[in-house]
């Protein structure tokens, strides 16, 4: 079946740092791939479409220049968390399309 | 635009019994409907999906959902809870494009 790997799973960094999260798909090339936050005890929110040799989507409310989103191969998409401060602490996780989506193991993001 | 509702931010029910999430949505495109059940600090596993034909779709792990459009819902049910069903359901609208809005999700706990 088809794979997505997100790395790290867990993260832990310091305020004013920048941390960047990984996003590859395994076993098959993704045109697309989508990154959701979720919030503890709350639902997925949708941050920014990510497609292959494009610049990143996002979704209004979502600063790009503090989620920094590159697609640089048909297996690989980044997320860069600038600048980070404790309010970005989340769970970050990531889908690749191929015909269907199919999500990442998500990446748990401490800021201290 | 896209929006789902899940009714019911908890749901307890006793091992053998009736599990049943409610899930409404609203699309302006004809939907592609998911359920995604989620463990602690891990990512999103489907459990079934809707895109196109028979309204009554079956998942993995005795689950299933049935698509009622004048209802605009995708209800999820198991005949028989086990304990291993506790987590956190999430139902999900799209549409071809795979760029998910998800519910606010539904936490199942099971009692022996």
């Amino acid at each position: 079946g088809a794979v997505v790997s997100q790395h790290p799973s867990r993260v832990i960094c310091k305020s004013g740092t920048s941390v960047k999260i990984e996003c590859r798909s395994l076993d098959f090339q993704a045109t697309t791939m989508f990154w959701y936050r979720q919030f503890p005890k709350k639902s997925l929110m949708l941050m920014a479409t990510s497609n292959e040799g494009s610049k990143a989507t996002y979704e209004q409310g979502v600063e790009k220049d503090k989620f920094l989103i590159n697609h640089a191969s048909l297996t690989l998409s980044t997320l860069t968390v600038t600048s980070a401060h404790p309010e970005d602490s989340s769970f970050y996780i990531c889908s690749a399309k191929r015909g269907e989506a199919f999500f990442g193991q998500g990446t748990r993001l401490t800021v201290v | 635009a896209q929006s789902v509702t899940q009714l019911g931010s908890h749901v307890s029910v006793s091992e053998g019994a009736l599990v049943l999430l409610r899930c409404n949505y609203s699309s302006s495109v004809p939907p592609y409907l998911f359920w995604y059940v989620q463990y602690p600090n891990q990512g999103l596993q489907l459990l079934l999906k809707y895109t196109t034909g028979a309204t009554l779709v079956k998942g993995i792990n005795g689950f299933e959902a049935e698509f009622k459009k004048s209802e605009t819902s995708f209800h999820l049910t198991k005949p028989s809870a086990h304990m291993s069903d506790a987590a956190e359901y999430f139902c999900a609208v799209g549409g071809n494009d795979y760029k998910l809005s998800f519910g606010a999700g539904t936490t199942v706990t099971v009692r022996a």
